[in-house]
């Protein structure tokens, strides 16, 4: 069964810092890996995804890598702003049968960034 | 932007009693999704529809809960009877298909308490 762990579960860190969020899987049979972005007592949004065969993926300030044979990904956020203070959340597509294709989640990382 | 719309945002019942959510989807997206999130943990994978068929209800209590998507466009998730320990988030999401390369877009989610 693929179980997702994020580390650390949270994480506090001075405004215009940058930082890296943890993500490993153990089952490096994946498809894809996809980071969201959850506010407190909201929806998820997604962030990044990482299709299989890419090694990494770049939105403004954020990257994510994504390495199958180890079972890791990595989200870097360039220059933390008080508003990026969010959970975030790995989670890896694997095939569920026939055509279909699931995501697994992490636990999250709670992430604040203090002015 | 299209959004996926969820309602009741948040729901209050005693146990016992029978709850329903609503989930309006993307428009055009054929998969939906719904997910339970329990606080401080990631969101599970509870049912997924491929227009108005379930293509994955591995994880659905069967007992007590139920999902429809008649005409394969908005869906109903209801509980019955609610029991303590469903108290979480529910939250919707769709694709425009099955594929793994497809992002998975949330809805705000409704927020159960049952006393």
């Amino acid at each position: 069964k693929q179980e997702v762990t994020q580390i650390p579960a949270a994480l506090s860190v001075p405004e215009g810092e940058n930082l890296v969020l943890n993500c490993s899987f153990t089952d490096s049979a994946i498809y894809n890996l996809q980071w969201f972005r959850q506010d407190p007592g909201k929806g998820l949004t997604s962030l990044l995804l990482i299709q299989s065969s890419q090694r990494e993926q770049t939105s403004g300030r954020l990257n994510a890598s994504l390495d199958k044979s180890s079972g890791r990904s990595t989200l870097y956020i360039a220059a933390s702003q008080p508003g990026d203070s969010a959970t975030y959340l790995c989670a890896v597509w694997i095939w569920s049968g026939g055509s279909n294709y699931k995501l697994t989640f992490g636990k999250g990382t709670l992430l604040t960034v203090n002015p | 932007e299209a959004e996926v719309a969820q309602s009741p945002r948040y729901k209050i019942t005693e146990k016992s009693q029978a709850v329903a959510f609503w989930c309006d989807p993307i428009s055009g997206h054929a998969t939906l999704y719904w997910y339970r999130q329990i606080l401080g943990q990631g969101p599970e994978l509870l049912v997924q529809f491929q227009d108005e068929s379930v293509v994955d209800d591995s994880q659905l209590p069967k007992d007590r809960f139920s999902a429809e998507r008649l005409k394969g466009v908005d869906s109903t998730l209801k509980i019955q009877p609610a029991e303590l320990g469903d108290s979480a988030m529910y939250l919707c999401a769709s694709s425009p298909g099955q594929a793994s390369s497809y992002e998975q877009y949330f809805g705000p989610g409704t927020r159960l308490t049952v006393t």
